[in-house]
C-alpha cells in the first residue's frame, strides 16, 4: 500500500461547478497537510497549508483533514478554466528534516 | 522576491552521460530539497540540504549526489545515466531545518531527456 493514495482521475467539470478532490493515507505520522497545483510544464505551485485536523478557507478553495478517517479534501467552489490544472496532495510528519511525500495527482478540466 | 530558479530548464543528455542541474532558492529560505518527477507521477523525495549538508535521503541509488554552496544554492548530480532517469527533476527551498512547519516552495523544474 503506497502512503498517499490520490485518484488522478481525470476529472471533467463544467465552468461554475464545485469540485472535490481527495487523498488518503497510511501514516499516522502526518501531520502536515498541503495541496499544490501544477500547470503543464511548470512547478508545482502551494495553495493550501492546513496542520492536523480541521478545515481551512482561502477564497475559493476549502481544505479539510479528517486525521481520524486518514482522508483529505480540496473544494474548489465556482471552478473557471484557469483553474484546469493537476492537483497534488502533499503531507510530512511533525519532524524536523522529514520529506513531503507526495500523491499522483489528480488532473481536472474546466470546460467553459 | 525572486522565487526558486533552476537551470537549464531543459536537457538531452546519452545513456551513460553524466548531467549537473542547479538550483537557486528563494529569497530567505536555506533549506533545498530535490525531487523526481516521472511522467503522470506525483514527485519523488530524493535528499534534502541544510548548512551545506545532505540531511535525508529518499529511496533513491548513490548515482545521484548533491551539493549546497555557502550561499544556500544546491547542484544535483547523476551519473551514469539510464533510460529511467528520464523526468522533471524539481528544487524546492524552504526555511530551516527545523521549520518544519515551513511550506516548500518550487522552482519550474529542469526536463531531462536521456536516450
Amino acid at each position: 500500500q503506497k502512503e498517499v493514495e490520490q485518484d488522478p482521475g481525470p476529472l471533467s467539470v463544467p465552468e461554475g461547478a464545485i469540485v472535490s478532490l481527495n487523498c488518503t493515507y497510511s501514516n499516522s505520522a502526518f501531520q502536515y497537510f498541503m495541496w499544490y497545483r501544477q500547470y503543464s510544464r511548470k512547478g508545482p505551485e502551494l495553495l493550501m497549508y492546513t496542520y492536523s485536523s480541521g478545515n481551512k478557507e482561502d477564497g475559493r478553495f476549502t481544505a479539510q483533514v479528517d486525521k481520524s478517517s486518514k482522508y483529505i479534501s480540496l473544494f474548489i467552489r465556482d471552478s473557471q478554466p484557469s483553474d484546469s490544472a493537476t492537483y497534488l496532495c502533499a503531507m510530512r510528519a511533525n519532524q524536523a528534516g522529514t520529506a513531503l511525500i507526495f500523491g499522483k495527482g489528480t488532473t481536472l478540466s474546466v470546460s467553459s | 522576491d525572486a522565487g526558486v530558479t533552476q537551470s537549464p530548464t531543459h536537457l538531452i543528455k546519452t545513456r551513460g552521460q553524466q548531467v549537473t542541474l542547479r538550483c537557486s532558492p528563494k529569497s530567505g529560505h536555506d533549506t533545498v530539497s530535490w525531487y523526481q518527477q516521472a511522467l503522470g507521477q506525483g514527485p519523488q523525495f530524493i535528499f534534502q540540504y541544510y548548512e551545506e549538508e545532505e540531511r535525508q535521503r529518499g529511496n533513491f541509488p548513490d548515482r545521484f549526489s548533491g551539493h549546497q554552496f555557502p550561499n544556500y544554492s544546491s547542484e544535483l548530480n547523476v551519473n551514469a545515466l539510464l533510460l529511467g532517469d528520464s523526468a522533471l527533476y524539481l528544487c524546492a527551498s524552504s526555511r530551516g531545518e527545523g521549520y518544519y512547519n515551513s511550506p516548500l516552495h518550487f522552482g519550474n523544474g529542469t526536463r531531462l531527456t536521456v536516450t
